[in-house]
């Protein structure tokens, strides 16, 4: 079946310093969505994807479709410690969500 | 409105026990799913509900059943715990089914143990 992977698995980064984490697929993604869980929390939906070389941007976060459609990334800016938790990548087939296994973010202030 | 509810937030449980994990929300949803967490795992599907009387499988669904009486609720029922089922379970609902599905709203999920 479908499988995203998502890369790197930890990320531990200084307050001020940028990252980024890429989610990646074998197969051809009708779409990509983004969702960042607090410790502790629930999934947080923040943003969907659905169109090749797509780039969209919230604040300090700026989220990227490839032109191939099997991979995106997130990038953060200036990371804050409020940024700290797990980001997951997911896909949706039909009828059915599948997750990436997340990047768990850091932030040492 | 509440959005995606669940209960209990915490469980333990014995080996062998039964128990239901209740899901509500109200947002009118017609696609509702059940997810379970496990360190470096990710979230995995369980079952999931395109509309009422409609449930199918997903990834890991072998010890755990679920019915859709409403549109409403989605309760996932343990059959008999087991300690592989230690775990965090997420309930989440969205609009759309099929080809259009968006993004999913969750619950704040239930934390079990089983010993």
């Amino acid at each position: 079946g479908q499988q995203v992977m998502q890369i790197p698995q930890y990320q531990h980064v200084q307050e001020g310093e940028d990252f980024t984490t890429y989610c990646n697929s074998s197969t051809t993604l009708s779409n990509i969505q983004w969702y960042k869980q607090r410790p502790g929390g629930h999934p947080v939906f923040l943003i969907q994807l659905v169109k090749s070389g797509e780039v969209k941007k919230q604040k300090r976060l700026t989220f990227q479709f490839g032109e191939a459609k099997k991979n995106s990334s997130l990038h953060i800016t200036a990371t804050q410690t409020t940024d700290v938790g797990t980001y997951f990548c997911s896909t949706s087939g039909t009828y059915k969500y599948i997750f990436g296994t997340g990047t768990r973010l850091k932030v040492l202030a | 409105n509440a959005g995606v509810t669940q209960t209990p937030k915490f469980q333990v449980l014995k080996t062998g026990q039964s128990m239901t994990l209740q899901c509500a929300q109200d947002m009118n949803h017609e696609y509702m799913s059940w997810y379970r967490q496990d360190p470096g795992m990710g979230l995995r599907l369980i079952h999931y509900s395109v509309g009422a009387g409609i449930t199918d499988q997903g990834e890991v669904p072998n010890g755990y059943n679920v019915s859709r009486s409403t549109t409403e609720d989605f309760p996932l029922r343990l059959l008999s715990a087991a300690p592989s089922q230690t775990s965090v379970y997420f309930c989440a609902s969205s609009v759309g089914t099929g080809e259009g599905l968006n993004e999913q709203f969750f619950g704040p999920g239930t934390r079990l143990t089983v010993l």
